[in-house]
Order: C-alpha cells, then structure tokens, then sequence
C-alpha cells in the first residue's frame, strides 16, 4: 500500500523568507503527486499536482513542486512566503486515477511577521 | 465556493446515538469520497462511491456506512457514536478527465463533536 511521509509537522519561517516542504512517499511504478492546502476552518484546496512530463511543476500562489524519482520525493517550496500563506499542507499520491487518495500527515506552516 | 456542499457544518451529539452526514458532489463529478480528519490519525479514507456503486473501502468501521444515490448525492451514517469519533468529515469529488486526472475538490466538511 502507498504511504505518504512528510518529514515536518511544523515549520515556523519568516515572512519574505523561503520555504520549503518536504514529502516522500513510497516507490511504485508510477505515481499521481498532489499538493494541497487547508486553511484554518475550511476544506483542502488543490495547490498542484503531478501527473507526468516535467519534474517542476507550478501551482497556484507562487508555490512549486518538484518531483524526484531515484529519491522517492515531491518538495514543495516558494520562493518568498506571505503572512497569508499560514496554513496547513498536506501531500497526497495515488497510485492511478482511480484509486483514492492517501495523506501525509500534514505540515503546519506559520509565517512570522 | 468549491462546489462540494456538505451538511451540517457542525454536529454535536451524545455517545451511543446515531448521525447522517450528507454531501452533495460537484456537478458532473461522478466519484465521492469520504475521509476523517482528526488530530493523531490525520486524514483517513474511509469509502469510495463511483456513479452509485461501491469502489473503494478504507479504515471505515463497521459502525459506519455509506451510500450514494442516483441523484449522485452521498451520505454517511454514523452509528453507536463514541468519544473517539468526534472529528473533521470531508467529502470530496471527483471525475475521470479526457487527457488526464485532476484531483479532488473538497468540501468544507462536517465537524462532528460527541459528548
């Protein structure tokens, strides 16, 4: 069964400061990568996703990922993060489009002014 | 708006009593998909309707079961309710693309409290 890891449960940074988010998950033949992030009292919203083609893969608010085969991983980063990027972010895989959806356990990112 | 709707937003109710949470998919999404979210399990799948049918079962407790109906609507029954289901339920739709799968849209789910 598919499992997803991600390394930090919180991650306190900066406002204006990089970020970055890890995610691995374990090895299939292929797999589908999502992204996706809940705000404080609110469902999860699709950040990006990687289905195939380019390993760097943009999303919605600045945010990228890039998917990394040989080490298993899916980091998200920006390059510059806002107060209103306080959230938590949560990676997901399935192993095709039929099959549901598995969570990492999410990452709480805060934003300090 | 996402276009998933679930109700109620919040429900609290005593242990041992029994709850329907119902969602109500994108339009033309075809597949629903049940996940609890509480504090140490993180989000947990629990079932997967395709077009009124089962597709997929995960950690769902017999206590729990689901349905989807020819409307496309889903609910879940939640039964002989104990502390430890107090948690986040979300629904989430889906739909095959031609060219390609484009995730889930969630709603914004039904906090259940149990006391």
């Amino acid at each position: 069964a598919q499992s997803v890891t991600q390394l930090d449960s919180q991650v306190p940074v900066f406002e204006e400061a990089p970020v970055e988010l890890r995610c691995n998950y374990s090895s299939s033949v292929s797999v589908y990568l999502f992204w996706y992030v809940q705000y404080p009292n609110q469902g999860l919203q699709l950040l990006l996703k990687y289905l195939s083609g380019s390993t760097l893969v943009k999303g919605i608010n600045g945010f990228e990922a890039e998917f990394n085969k040989s080490q298993t991983s899916f980091h998200l980063r920006k390059p510059s993060v806002h107060i209103s990027d306080t959230a938590e972010y949560f990676c997901a895989v399935s192993p095709s489009g039929n099959t549901p959806l598995v969570f990492g356990k999410g990452t709480r990112l805060s934003v300090i002014a | 708006d996402s276009g998933v709707t679930q109700t109620p937003k919040h429900l609290i109710t005593a242990t041992g009593q029994r709850v329907t949470l119902r969602c109500s998919p994108r339009s033309g999404d075809l597949s629903v998909y049940w996940y609890q979210q509480s504090l140490d399990q993180g989000l947990q799948f629990l079932i997967q309707y395709y077009n009124g049918e089962e597709r997929a079962k995960g950690n769902i407790l017999e206590r729990f079961s689901a349905q989807q109906f020819p409307d496309l609507h889903s609910e879940l029954n939640l039964s002989s309710l104990e502390l430890g289901d107090s948690a986040l339920y979300f629904c989430a739709s889906s739909s095959p693309r031609r060219g390609g799968y484009y995730g889930y849209t969630f709603g914004s789910g039904t906090r259940l409290t149990v006391v």
